[in-house]
């Protein structure tokens, strides 16, 4: 079993649709969880980080995580065709020297 | 302020060669790592640099491959004798602080070919 597992689609949508995308994980020394963006070509970019247990909001954007379950998702409302990319999750604990650990990624398209 | 860069942005290499992949991260950061995103298999961590302290090299896939960071800046990835295996995306990124440090800003990669 891989420590981060998530669903690489690919996720078609129409616009204005809200999106959800999931990662499970097994490790649970994990304490710092992200949503990084990748659009074709370019490197990833940090959407969203949350530590530890909760939600966060930021726009149209929605992260959560249940330790619990060791779950974590990523809510986009009111999608645009600009948010159409790579999603990837990663994840890290507080240990020093260790580096983030990423879900496949998942594609998303959203059509106009 | 610039971001982290990488140089090439494609090399194509034949099978056997060595190759140089650079990174210059961002001024100030001093923590750089090395990942590797192959097609199906997400990204994968190769070695972390964390000021003068000795890398963590815990990802590196075999002896072929190595890195150094000069000054604590500009560090070179080095693949040696390349195989069609290593064909990937390769990324690094920089952070403020190193350990747990999640604000990690990537490169745009190196897209290694090998032929």
């Amino acid at each position: 079993q891989k420590e981060v597992e998530q669903d690489p689609g690919p996720l078609s949508v129409p616009e204005g649709a809200i999106v959800s995308l999931n990662c499970t994980y097994s490790n649970s020394a994990f304490q710092y969880f992200m949503w990084y963006r990748q659009y074709s070509r370019k490197g990833p970019e940090l959407l969203m980080y949350t530590y530890s247990s909760g939600n966060k909001e930021d726009g149209r954007f929605t992260a959560q995580v249940d330790k619990s379950s060791k779950y974590i998702s990523l809510f986009i409302r009111d999608s645009q065709p600009s948010d159409s990319a790579t999603y990837l999750c990663a994840m890290i604990s507080n240990q020093a020297g260790t580096a983030l650990i990423f879900g496949k990624g998942t594609t998303l398209s959203v059509s106009s | 302020g610039a971001g982290v860069s990488q140089s090439p942005s494609n090399k194509v290499t034949e099978k056997g060669k060595d190759v140089e992949l650079r990174c210059d991260p961002i001024s100030g950061h001093t923590a750089l790592y090395w990942y590797r995103q192959s097609l199906g298999q997400g990204l994968e961590f190769l070695i972390y640099f964390q000021g003068n302290s000795a890398p963590d090299k815990s990802g590196l896939p075999s002896d072929r491959f190595s890195a150094e960071r000069t000054g604590g800046s500009v560090s070179t990835l080095t693949i040696q004798r390349t195989q069609q295996e290593d064909s990937a995306v390769y990324l690094c990124a920089s952070s403020l602080v190193g350990g747990g440090a999640y604000e990690q800003y990537f490169g745009p990669g190196t897209r290694l070919t090998v032929t």
